[in-house]
């Protein structure tokens, strides 16, 4: 079965720093790989998604995730943080039928 | 983009009641729908598939008989959670895929707070 592992559940960077939020998968087949936002008490936002076409994927909000199959990880990245960064991300492996199976979560926090 | 609407955002109940959530795909069909749930400061778990016109697929470990699903259309799904309990609060998000999305990219509704009592 297909996995997700986000390493950190909260991750605490100042505004202007660089976002670095860690995702590695386990897949048998060639995965497609996913990151969302989350807002509280809202439902999930698509940042960006790798469909086996360029490996480095650029999203919505300056955010960029780059598929290593080597390393089997697909970490997201943003050089410079905002505080309306500050959120809820989850990184999410299709599982085939339109099946998503999702990470435990990684919480920015964006201190001024 | 697509669009999914979910009402009500937020319901409270007592226990021992049931309560009903829908999940609309307001510009797009979707033979398709997921529901999700959500502890608190917790991932978003799988509970079942809802198929149009057919049977849901429950994952396992989801009992059918409390989590009754209804895809009655192609824009309309709903979860009844019946009898709740205070351990079914949660706050449960639909998605849909849109049809012929190669990248299975699904939209995913705002989500409902269930509190019971």
């Amino acid at each position: 079965a297909q996995s997700v592992t986000q390493l950190g559940s909260h991750v605490s960077v100042s505004e202007g720093a660089l976002v670095l939020l860690r995702c590695n998968y386990s897949s048998s087949v060639p995965p497609y790989l996913f990151w969302y936002v989350q807002y509280p008490n809202q439902g999930l936002q698509l940042l960006l998604k790798y469909t086996s076409a360029a490996t480095l994927v650029k999203g919505i909000n300056g955010f960029e995730a780059e598929f290593k199959k080597s390393e089997t990880s697909f970490h997201l990245t943003k050089p410079s943080a905002h505080m309306s960064d500050a959120a809820e991300y989850f990184c999410a492996v299709s599982e085939g039928f339109q099946k998503l199976v999702f990470g435990t979560g990684t919480r920015l926090l964006v201190s001024p | 983009g697509a669009v999914v609407s979910q009402h009500p955002s937020r319901v409270i109940c007592k226990s021992g009641t049931s309560v009903k959530i829908e999940c609309r795909s307001l510009d797009f069909q979707a033979t398709t729908m997921f529901w999700y749930r959500q502890f608190p400061k917790q991932s978003l778990m799988l509970m079942a598939t809802s198929n149009e016109g057919s049977k849901a697929t429950y994952e396992q470990g989801v009992e059918k008989d409390k989590f009754l699903i209804n895809h009655a259309s192609l824009t309309l799904s709903t979860l009844t959670v019946t009898s709740a309990h205070p351990e079914d609060s949660s706050f449960y998000i639909c998605s849909a895929p849109l049809a012929g999305a190669r990248w299975n990219e699904q939209f995913f509704g705002p989500g409902t707070r269930l509190t019971v009592l």
